[in-house]
């Protein structure tokens, strides 16, 4: 059973700070990663993907992947109120369309 | 505009009775998904289609039934034998791994 595990927090961060989500997987052949946020009564939109171990940044959003640890985070600076959300991250391992793992989710609040 | 239209947004139904969640894509994406969303839960998903006239169950498929007659569209049936219905459904298209999502339909049994 492939596995995605995130802490479902709250996670509250003060506006201005770095918010830090962790996610990690069970499934060692998983070849990429993805963040989603979604707001409450919306439906998920894909915030940053990331396949090679490192980090990639875009804007106030950086990704990172360890795969030796089987981690992935999603660092968010000078965190926003706009920011407060549920950040979902997955994990594809290939194979076809059901080759997508979710986690719960962790619900990120950013304190103004 | 390119993306995924889901209806209706939201939908009430009485136990017993069957209903059907549209989902209609312009983004000519082959694969198309829905999945079931619980509060507090993460994307459990029903059922998939990669090509046109097939179609693939997922992890909780029972009690739904789905068809893909159209690359552009994917209905999704909740009929009586799905015994927990109330949730949040969302419809997705894909390019490997990158999905796009409806907007979702809220469906309520009452």
């Amino acid at each position: 059973q492939k596995e995605v595990e995130q802490n479902s927090g709250p996670l509250s961060v003060p506006e201005g700070a770095i918010a830090s989500l962790n996610c990690t997987y069970s499934d060692r052949g998983s070849q990429s990663f993805f963040w989603y946020r979604q707001y409450s009564g919306k439906s998920p939109e894909l915030i940053m993907f990331i396949y090679s171990n490192g980090d990639k940044e875009d804007g106030r959003f950086t990704a990172q992947l360890n795969k030796a640890s089987q981690y992935v985070s999603l660092l968010i600076r000078d965190s926003q109120p706009s920011d407060s959300a549920t950040y979902l991250c997955a994990a594809y391992s290939g194979g076809g369309a059901d080759g997508l793992t979710f986690g719960k989710g962790t619900h990120l609040i950013i304190q103004p | 505009d390119g993306g995924i239209t889901q209806s209706p947004k939201y939908l009430f139904r009485k136990e017993g009775q069957n209903v059907t969640l549209s989902c209609e894509q312009n983004l000519n994406h082959d694969a198309m998904y829905w999945y079931r969303q619980d509060p507090g839960q993460g994307l459990r998903l029903i059922y998939y289609s990669q090509i046109v006239n097939d179609f693939q169950k997922g992890d909780i498929a029972e009690g739904y039934s789905v068809s893909r007659e159209k690359k552009e569209s994917f209905p999704l049936t909740v009929t009586s034998a799905q015994k927990n219905p109330t949730a949040f459904y969302l419809c997705a298209s894909s390019i490997i791994g990158e999905l796009f999502f409806g907007e979702g339909s809220r469906l309520t049994v009452l």
